[in-house]
């Protein structure tokens, strides 16, 4: 059962332009959601993260919206830029769910490209 | 601020070897640590909660006595596949929180790529 979707598994954009990378749960008691940047054999940066009571956080050039009734993130990078190119992850964990407190489930992961 | 060390970065060792890995915040004290998995194209997943002086706590279907978590202190957990074998072989990677509290991101050391032959 994957709780949190990435369906696009690559996307390729060209320098400048807006990068929307894509992220959907399905468990209605995720109340946080980050996104993390990956290289191949490092761990996960990270990014940016949103709370359930926000549907908007911006930071520099990364903003993530959170859209509840749909169950559905997104990361919007712009202007993209080609050292922005990785594997992007999103991760969600129910922080008031007292067991689950911290546990981040993630996506599978897009790949972004961005072209000079 | 809150670094996350991971030590050591690559081992290859032979079947039935054990295998400790060690995590460390370098900038902050962590009552509670995350020990992921990650295999080839797939994505990084939870094996259990690493609790400060006390035990851990093993997501469903990892075993606990294959995968040992040890969390002696505020700064350092480590991890040890006992007697490990090549399906034990993947990249396995730590992460804490740099702060208490809730809806505080997890920091992740930058993993340890264990092959077993």
């Amino acid at each position: 059962d994957q709780q949190v979707k990435q369906n696009s598994p690559s996307l390729s954009v060209q320098e400048g332009r807006i990068s929307i990378l894509n992220c959907d749960y399905t468990n209605s008691m995720f109340d946080y959601f980050l996104w993390y940047k990956k290289y191949p054999a490092e761990g996960p940066t990270f990014l940016i993260s949103i709370s359930s009571i926000k549907d908007k956080n911006e930071d520099g050039r990364f903003t993530v919206f959170l859209n509840k009734s749909a169950k559905h993130l997104s990361l919007h990078i712009v202007p993209s830029q080609p050292g922005d190119s990785a594997v992007y992850f999103c991760a969600a964990s129910a922080e008031l769910g007292g067991t689950s407190y911290g546990k981040l489930t993630f996506g599978q992961g897009t790949i972004l490209t961005v072209h000079p | 601020g809150a670094v996350v060390s991971q030590h050591p970065s690559r081992v290859i060792c032979k079947s039935g070897t054990s295998v400790k890995i060690e995590c460390r915040s370098l900038d902050f004290q962590a009552t509670t640590m995350f020990w992921y998995r990650q295999f080839p194209k797939q994505s990084l997943m939870l094996m259990a909660t690493s609790n400060e002086g006390s035990k851990a706590t093993y997501e469903q279907g990892v075993e606990k006595d294959k995968f040992l978590i040890n969390h002696a202190s505020l700064t350092l957990s480590t991890l040890t596949v006992t007697s490990a074998h090549p399906e034990d072989s993947s990249f396995y990677i730590c992460s804490a929180s740099g702060q208490a509290g809730a809806y505080q991101p997890q920091h992740f050391g930058d993993g340890t790529r264990l092959s077993i032959l």
